[in-house]
């Protein structure tokens, strides 16, 4: 069954200190892995989109890499706007159509 | 470019009821998908539409239910209203179905409380 898990659950960082956060998956024919990050009472906001191992993604203090098993989205220096609920979804191709499967999401606290 | 529009964006209905939803995708996306969010669940897939006609259901029972209009605006519509409806329902558009992964985008959503 396919299947995305994130950890931490919950993460608190001081201002600037640096932290990664994990997305591991089981899906078959993986066509996409997406990061998102949502603000509370909000859509979540897409981020990065990484297609095959190997590849990766920047964007400001937000780097996001692809293994063939799992992706990590790495904050440097953060500050106390990165304070979100960071998702992960997975996004596979079975029965002839596409599936968008999200992780539960970790979120991160960033405090000054 | 507007993003993906979702009315309305609180609302709050009694058990029974019945409540419809609309959402207006980014210009030129014709795939609208549909998902229900909880603290207890996650984001879970409801449904997706392309081109008018319904390409993927996930596991929710028939009250909910949906469909797309030829510009591609879509509706959801739950019906007999049960307390655990009550939830954040997102809407999502891309430009295309199926094939090799596209970006999805999200819409604010909208609340919906069941009393």
């Amino acid at each position: 069954e396919d299947q995305v898990t994130q950890s931490p659950e919950a993460l608190r960082l001081q201002e600037g200190e640096s932290s990664s956060l994990n997305c591991s998956y089981t899906v078959s024919g993986l066509r996409g892995l997406f990061w998102y990050r949502q603000d509370p009472g909000k859509g979540p906001e897409f981020l990065f989109t990484l297609y095959s191992a190997g590849e990766e993604k920047e964007k400001e203090r937000l780097k996001a890499t692809l293994t063939k098993k799992e992706s990590f989205l790495h904050i440097t220096a953060p500050k106390p706007e990165d304070s979100a609920t960071y998702l992960c979804a997975v996004q596979s191709f079975s029965g002839g159509y596409n599936k968008l499967i999200f992780g539960a999401g970790t979120r991160l606290a960033v405090h000054p | 470019k507007a993003g993906v529009t979702q009315t309305p964006r609180y609302l709050i209905k009694t058990r029974g009821q019945q409540v419809t939803l609309s959402c207006s995708p980014i210009s030129g996306h014709r795939s609208v998908s549909w998902y229900q969010q909880t603290p207890g669940q996650g984001l879970q897939f409801l449904f997706e539409y392309f081109s008018e006609t319904q390409r993927n259901k996930g596991n929710f029972p028939g009250r909910f239910s949906g469909r797309q209009f030829s510009n591609s605006r879509s509706e959801m519509n739950v019906s007999t209203l049960e307390l655990g409806d009550s939830a954040l329902y997102l809407c999502a558009s891309s430009s295309k179905q199926g094939n090799s992964g596209n970006t999805i985008y999200f819409g604010e959503g909208s609340w919906l409380t069941v009393v």
